[in-house]
């Protein structure tokens, strides 16, 4: 069973077009987490929510919009696909929120290809 | 976030333990040190994470330098499973904003 789960696994679409990740966690954690893996293999957040409210939105453009139905779930629509946005996104989720977070459960990742 | 440094690679042999180092000469007092790994094709894995204080669980030790510049993880029998991706990174004192840098490469020969 799946602690932190994310479709699809793999995306390939042209440049201009709108898609979308969905991510769900079954740990019952109240924080959830995107993350961008680029090629060089860095890892930087890009968004945080705390039970469903957007906590942590690190410059990331407002084509980039998450939203979180509820806390066991947060999804990433991207609008107008760049070549820019292809990469590998880490949805994740974690017990406190705070600085002692200790763990973060990260999913497996969706690789996006933008062409 | 402190800047982190890790060395690109490093190697070892099974069975034989493994220091992987990381600097960040510029932690702050509350920023914790978190140690991930990642394998191929998977998502990053919790590995260990400390605050000053050395510390163990199953998977490893992290020691962490008295002036907390510094720290390493130590893997005490090194398996072919261990290869992989390990991040060192300091921060998170907002909700999980961690920032990974390139990480250090771990091969661990038969």
């Amino acid at each position: 069973d799946t602690a932190v789960s994310q479709t699809p696994k793999y995306l390939v679409t042209q440049m201009g077009n709108d898609k979308s990740i969905k991510c769900e966690q079954n740990l019952g954690h109240d924080t959830m987490y995107w993350y961008k893996q680029d090629s060089k293999k860095f890892l930087k957040i890009m968004f945080s929510y705390n039970n469903k409210e957007l906590i942590i939105n690190e410059t990331v453009p407002n084509r980039f919009s998450p939203k979180s139905p509820d806390k066991a779930h947060l999804n990433l629509h991207i609008n107008s696909l760049e070549l820019g946005d292809s990469a590998v996104y880490f949805c994740a989720s974690s017990q406190l929120a705070g600085a002692s977070t200790g763990e973060l459960f990260f999913g497996e990742g969706s690789r996006l290809t933008v062409l | 976030d402190a800047k982190t440094t890790q060395p690109n690679s490093m190697e070892s042999n099974e069975e034989e333990p493994v220091h992987l180092p990381c600097n960040h000469s510029t932690i702050s007092g509350t920023d914790y040190i978190h140690w991930y790994r990642q394998l191929p094709s998977q998502g990053p894995e919790y590995v260990i994470h400390g605050l000053t204080s050395n510390v163990n669980n199953r998977m490893a030790s992290l020691a962490i330098a008295e002036d907390r510049k510094s720290s390493t993880l130590i893997l005490h029998r090194a398996t072919l499973r261990d290869a992989a991706v390990y991040y060192c990174t300091a921060g998170g004192t907002s909700y999980g904003k961690l920032t990974f840098g390139q990480g250090t490469i771990l091969t661990v020969h038969p």
